[in-house]
Formats: C-alpha cells, sequence, structure tokens
C-alpha cells in the first residue's frame, strides 16, 4: 500500500527556517517524480516544489525560489523541503505528493503537516 | 489570483447533474493534459480525474471530465450528499515550469 507520511511542520517566527520530512513507504522513491503542494488556512491548493527521480531536476514556484529547497534521499525513501527566510504568508498546510510516471498528476497524497510562522 | 479559473461555487440536488469549468491558457490546459482533484472537508485531495477524461480505478463513473482549447469541465452526474467537497483543476504551465491550479471550486449539494 503506498503511503506518505509528513512530519516536521510546527509555529517557527518570521524570518526563521523549518525542514520538512516525507517518507515513502509501499513503492520506491528513486522510480516517481515527487511535489510538495501547500494550502494556506481557507485557501486552495497550490504547488510549491517537485524533484527528479533521480534529484536532478528540480522546479519551485517564484515566490519561494532562493528560500526553499526540495531534495531526496532515494536510500531512505524520504523527500524534504527546507525552508528558510519564512513569511507569514508561507504558514499553510504542506502536502507532499507524488507524481504519477504513465498517467501524470499527483496520484497518491500525504495527511499534510501544519506550518506556522507567525511571532 | 490563480493561473487556471475556476467559479468558486457550485450547487445541484441530489440526482442532478453539475458541471464545474476551468479556464486556463495555451501554456497549461492548451498544450498540457488536466487533472482534476476532490477535496473532502479535513481530509487530503485525491486524484479524481487524469490525463483530461479518464478516471483512476475506484472513481465512479458519475464522475467525468473534458477538455476543449484552453478550457475544461468536469460533470458530475446523479449528484449525491457524498459528493460535496471542493474541487481542484489542474494542469503543468510550460511557461512557468510548474504545477498550476485553479482556485477552487465549493460543491454544494443541496
Amino acid at each position: 500500500e503506498v503511503q506518505l507520511v509528513e512530519s516536521g511542520g510546527g509555529l517557527v517566527q518570521p524570518g526563521g527556517s523549518l525542514r520538512l520530512s516525507c517518507v515513502a513507504s509501499g513503492f520506491t522513491l528513486s522510480t516517481y517524480w515527487m511535489s510538495w503542494v501547500r494550502q494556506a488556512p481557507g485557501k486552495g491548493l497550490e504547488w510549491v516544489a517537485n524533484i527528479k527521480k533521480d534529484g536532478s531536476e528540480k522546479y519551485y514556484v517564484d515566490s519561494v525560489k532562493g528560500r526553499f529547497t526540495i531534495s531526496k534521499d532515494n536510500v531512505k525513501n524520504s523527500l524534504y523541503l527546507q525552508m528558510n527566510s519564512l513569511r507569514a504568508e508561507d504558514t499553510a498546510v504542506y502536502y507532499c505528493a507524488r507524481e504519477n510516471t504513465n498517467r501524470g498528476g499527483l496520484d497518491y497524497w500525504g495527511q499534510g503537516t501544519l506550518v506556522t510562522v507567525s511571532s | 489570483q490563480s493561473v487556471l479559473t475556476q467559479p468558486p461555487s457550485a450547487s445541484g440536488t441530489p440526482g442532478q447533474r453539475v458541471t464545474i469549468s476551468c479556464s486556463g491558457s495555451s501554456s497549461n490546459i492548451g498544450s498540457n493534459y488536466v487533472y482534476w482533484y476532490q477535496q473532502l472537508p479535513g481530509t487530503a485531495p485525491k486524484l479524481l480525474i487524469y490525463r483530461d477524461s479518464q478516471r483512476p480505478s475506484g472513481v465512479p463513473d458519475r464522475f467525468s471530465g473534458s477538455k476543449s482549447g484552453t478550457s475544461a469541465s468536469l460533470a458530475i452526474s446523479g449528484l449525491r450528499s457524498e459528493d460535496e467537497a471542493d474541487y481542484y483543476c489542474a494542469a503543468w504551465d510550460n511557461s512557468l515550469s510548474g504545477w498550476v491550479f485553479g482556485g477552487g471550486t465549493k460543491l454544494t449539494v443541496l
């Protein structure tokens, strides 16, 4: 059974840093692109970043470029999101999601982890 | 302001057919597949439609997707109370090099 479990969320002050983790099970991370998607309280979905199967390509939404870094450890079957210089507008539930290789789209999602940026 | 445009709300009575539109541009819907996600209250999104009109296993055939040019739509027939959720369209955007989502449509079953 495919499962994605995020962790690492919490309360952080503006300008601070946080590292999110997503542990995958039921499939091999090295064979899939992976994404982070966030949802601010009461708002819609916003794609944040994705990373190629072998980690050689990474893409980011403009609002996080230079502040967030997506990475993966295929040995630990884990995905990460290092978030620096956090702002109040980064407050959201962050989901990791698997990109289906053949069909496209995000076919499995984790339960999400809440990041709150506030003083 | 979302890159893809959806109506913020839609509604229908049990048994009715409702459609939700999604409008984009040549760099996203016009040149790539559209995906639809269903988000029930308090849960993570779930893939509902892939590659414009295909249903993953387990998704009832009451749900259908279509695309024409730079617009797409999701149709739900035989509306049921458990269909009450937020629905999002998405596509890869070649200009932005990233996934773009619609703002979401809240479906209410009256």
